[in-house]
């Protein structure tokens, strides 16, 4: 998975309870993303960062923040966790902007009760 | 509306044997065209990236081609083996579209001994 670990790889967490998803590359890779992946959708961006404290939204950026404060990690939290939430979490690396080529992590399933 | 619509949802075929699987899109301006594979439970890994002058592309059994005129592109799979049990996803990125990557819903291919 190219250098890139996910935690934790499964939680399962109530409703209205803050979660915190961590992504850490050994890549040095600038670009980093998160993305959800759900039955009957491809996997749709949340969040993404091109640099340590350089962040922007995708397009489904609603209920979720992120933050950079190292190259090595990115982190996702859901600051009250709902139902809609439940998904698998990927996060990606990029070297370049252009996203010519995404490396994806192992995953990380969550699921919201 | 970009999207990227893939064909058949699954398919199921005999080791040894061939395959080909679909993806229409109508995303545009085009960038660049690729195929990920996703082995259960883990993230898609890189397969092909196509950009618009190139028809075809190979990656040892896998054979990708682009038709960048009638928005097609085909994923050949050949004489399959069981490891080639996996999700394969076609991924659109759009000129001037920064980071923003859209993924088809995929194809979930199992080869049966």
């Amino acid at each position: 998975d190219a250098g890139i670990t996910q935690s934790p790889r499964h939680k399962v967490t109530e409703t209205g309870t803050p979660v915190t998803l961590r992504c850490h590359q050994t890549e040095n890779h600038r670009y980093m993303y998160w993305y959800r992946q759900d039955p009957g959708h491809g996997l749709r961006l949340i969040h993404y960062s091109y640099g340590v404290k350089d962040t922007d939204k995708g397009e489904v950026s609603d209920g979720y923040s992120v933050s950079r404060s190292k190259t090595e990690d990115f982190l996702l939290t859901l600051e009250s966790a709902t139902s809609s939430q439940t998904s698998v979490y990927f996060c990606a690396i990029s070297e370049t902007g252009e996203g010519y080529e995404q490396y994806f992590g192992p995953g990380t399933r969550l699921t919201v009760t | 509306k970009n999207q990227v619509e893939q064909s058949p949802q699954s398919l199921i075929i005999l080791e040894g044997k061939n395959c080909t699987l679909q993806c229409n899109y109508t995303v545009s301006p085009f960038s660049n065209l690729r195929w990920y594979k996703q082995d259960t439970g883990r993230g898609p890994v890189s397969l092909t990236i196509m950009t618009f002058s190139e028809n075809t592309k190979s990656n040892g059994r896998y054979t990708a081609t682009l038709d960048a005129d009638t928005k097609q592109s085909s994923l050949h799979i050949t004489a399959s083996q069981l490891s080639d049990s996996a999700s394969y996803i076609c991924v659109v990125k759009r000129n001037n579209a920064g980071n923003m990557l859209t993924f088809g819903g995929g194809t979930r291919l199992m080869v049966k001994p």
